[in-house]
């Protein structure tokens, strides 16, 4: 079966860092963008980042400078190292899987496997 | 950035209604680049719907999605107590990629 678990969800101070896992599972994991997104408490969506299969980033703007996405193909594990935290970062982040067309050429940006989140709390 | 404002926020229907949710781009999606995810209380989100009106793995036939340019609707053509969720558009034509504020389906 396909599945992403993350960790390292914790309470931190405000300019605190920590870095979030999430282990993958069931696909063969260097062939996919993988991105995390984040649920603010009571709030809608947000994109956060996506690394392409490729190993090419991408950020959104409010986390730009400060949030690093990388992996670990060894391991099949995605990682999101988060420094300088803000109270308007507290949310549930989510890793989810971007689709990729079952030929391996077309990448899309949309995401069809969720992990089941890992909670950051500032505070 | 392409903005995404769904209506209405919430919605109460009986068991066996219709559903229609509505979520408008403030520029035109190309190709149909408009997913639909499903979120239960405490879960995460499930891709229901990609470019536009293509359903996901598992999901049944009652939910179904229309739409282009700037005006997309998902449909439930027949609310069942399981559906009780929050609805989530998201567009992936523009960078970034948006999400919708989110459609909220109650059980009357």
């Amino acid at each position: 079966d396909v599945q992403l678990v993350e960790s390292g969800g914790t309470l931190v101070q405000p300019g605190g860092s920590l870095r979030l896992s999430c282990a993958a599972s069931g696909f063969i994991f260097s062939n996919y963008a993988m991105s995390w997104v984040r649920q603010a408490p009571g709030k809608g969506l947000e994109w956060v980042s996506t690394m392409s299969g490729g190993g090419t980033t991408y950020y959104a703007d409010s986390v730009k400078g400060r949030f690093t996405i990388s992996r670990d193909i060894s391991k099949n594990t995605l990682y999101l190292q988060v420094n300088s935290l803000r109270a308007e970062d507290t949310a549930i982040y989510y890793c989810a899987r971007d689709y990729l067309s079952p030929s391996g050429s077309l990448w899309y940006n949309y995401m069809d496997v969720w992990g089941e989140g890992a909670t950051v709390t500032v505070s | 950035e392409i903005v995404l404002t769904q209506s209405p926020g919430t919605l109460s229907l009986s068991p066996g209604e219709r559903a229609t949710l509505s979520c408008r781009a403030s520029q035109s999606v190309g190709r149909g680049y408009l997913a639909w995810y499903q979120q239960k209380p405490g879960q995460a989100p499930r891709l229901l719907i990609y470019g536009a009106s293509s359903r996901g793995t598992g999901i049944p036939d009652r939910f179904s999605g229309s739409g282009s340019g700037t005006d997309f609707t998902l449909t439930i053509s027949r609310l069942e107590p399981e559906d009780i969720a929050v609805y989530y558009c998201q567009q992936y034509d523009g960078s970034p990629r948006t999400f919708g504020q989110g459609t909220k389906v109650e059980i009357k």
